[in-house]
């Protein structure tokens, strides 16, 4: 079965970018689609937005002028770039493989932002 | 968006007793693209239904998806020490995906 692991810094100052890589393994990045999902501390979850192994991206409007996602087949992975972070995206980070329903999910990722 | 709305929040059950969660749309949710998933403190949310009713792979048959439109339920028929959890319906019928704030199953 695939596995997933996201992996970055888990601290930013506010006004900094969050970068996170989510590595997969027992099965190939080619062919699928790959989510990211939030869940700030107390709330529900919230999809970011996914990226197609050929490059198609497909944003939640609510962060899409803040995300970038990308693929990197040659090393099996993809990535989540997220610009001017504050507060507020503060949260566990999820990835996923699919781009509808989420078939596997990997382990939470804690990203703090604070001064 | 689609808004989805979980009911109820908790659920305080027993072994053995039959559970009943409950996923409404603030619309119709296309071709019944809902799904619903379980996550465990500590753990990777997993998915159970796709498409309002198919479970995924390895999934018990005791857990079970149904409706479309605007009501979804998902059915555990007997609970096991395991399925204590948090529930969450999730649409994808249309963009942004979309989650319930969630149904925790608890112990009673």
């Amino acid at each position: 079965q695939v596995q997933l692991q996201a992996s970055g810094p888990g601290l930013l100052k506010p006004s900094e970018t969050l970068s996170l890589t989510c590595t997969v393994s027992d099965g190939s990045i080619n062919s699928y689609y790959w989510s990211w999902i939030r869940q700030p501390p107390g709330k529900g979850l919230e999809w970011i937005g996914y990226v197609h192994y050929s490059g198609t991206t497909n944003y939640n409007p609510s962060l899409k002028s803040r995300v970038t996602m990308s693929v990197d087949t040659s090393k099996n992975n993809f990535s989540l770039k997220l610009s001017s972070v504050t507060a507020a995206d503060t949260a566990v980070y999820y990835c996923a493989r699919g781009g509808s329903q989420l078939w596997f999910w990997g382990q939470a990722t804690q990203v703090t932002v604070s001064s | 968006e689609i808004v989805l709305t979980q009911s109820p929040g908790t659920l305080s059950l027993s072994p053995g007793e039959r559970a009943t969660l409950s996923c409404r749309a603030s619309q119709s949710v296309s071709s019944s693209y809902l799904a619903w998933y379980q996550h465990k403190p500590g753990q990777a949310p997993r998915l159970l239904i796709y498409g309002a009713s198919s479970r995924a792979t390895g999934i018990p048959d005791r857990f079970s998806g149904s409706g479309s439109g605007t009501d979804f339920t998902l059915t555990i028929t007997r609970l096991e020490p395991e399925d204590f959890a948090v529930y969450y319906c999730q649409q994808y019928g249309s963009s942004p995906r979309t989650f319930g704030q969630g149904t925790k199953v608890e112990i009673k």
